[in-house]
């Protein structure tokens, strides 16, 4: 079964750090690129970060950019988000999310379960 | 900025068919875009139904179908069933490997 579990959330006071932990199961973590996505409770998803699946080329939604930093560690079927200088307007759900592809396509699937990051003093 | 727009709120009853879109504040939505829809119930991550516009993944009802209609891309629910009332997103690629996800349509099925 293809599985992807996160770990890494809490809460933050403003201003903090926290890093965010994925790691991947039942595929070949490093045939695929990966992805974040959060989510405030009420509201829709929102695209954060992508990495390729050599680590190479990252993306970033522009109110991270500087912020956040996204990894991998292939040998470890490991995922990570580095979260850093924390609003309170980052606080959500994070998910962790396989690209999935069918060339030319690619489509989120499948998703984790989420963990939780709480942004407040 | 463009934004990826859905109906905020969509009702159906029992039985009956409804096509939800997804759309551009500027331009029109084409297959290159990757446009995908996803499901999420209340608690729950969201599942994937649609990808590539119009494939569904593995385990989706029939019922469910993707297209492009016009200038958007479309998520039709033929016969709805009481469990299909729940929240649904669209993502689009918005070029430069930068990805977005409309802001959801909460479907009512009654």
């Amino acid at each position: 079964e293809v599985q992807l579990v996160e770990s890494g959330g809490g809460l933050v006071q403003p201003g903090g750090s926290l890093r965010l932990s994925c790691v991947g199961s039942g595929f070949t973590f490093s045939n695929y690129w990966m992805t974040w996505v959060r989510q405030v409770p009420g509201r829709g998803p929102e695209w954060v970060a992508s990495i390729k699946q050599d680590g190479s080329t990252k993306y970033y939604v522009d109110s991270v950019k500087g912020r956040f930093t996204i990894s991998r560690d292939n040998a470890r079927n490991s995922l990570f988000l580095q979260l850093s200088s924390l609003r309170g307007d980052d606080s959500g759900l994070y998910y962790c999310a396989r690209w999935d592809y069918g060339n030319p396509w690619y489509w989120l699937d499948p998703w984790g379960q989420g963990t939780l990051v709480t942004v407040s003093s | 900025q463009t934004v990826v727009t859905q109906e905020p709120s969509f009702s159906v009853s029992p039985g009956g068919t409804v096509t939800l879109t997804c759309g551009l504040t500027s331009g029109s939505v084409s297959t290159t875009d990757h446009p995908s829809w996803y499901q999420q119930t209340p608690g729950q991550a969201p599942r994937t139904l649609i990808h590539s516009t119009n494939i569904r993944s593995s385990g989706v009802p029939d019922r469910f179908s993707g297209s492009i209609l016009g200038n958007k891309a479309a998520l039709t629910i033929t016969g709805a069933q009481a469990d299909d009332e729940c929240d649904y997103y669209c993502l689009l690629h918005m070029g430069s490997g930068i990805w977005m996800f409309g802001g959801g349509t909460k479907l009512t099925v009654l």
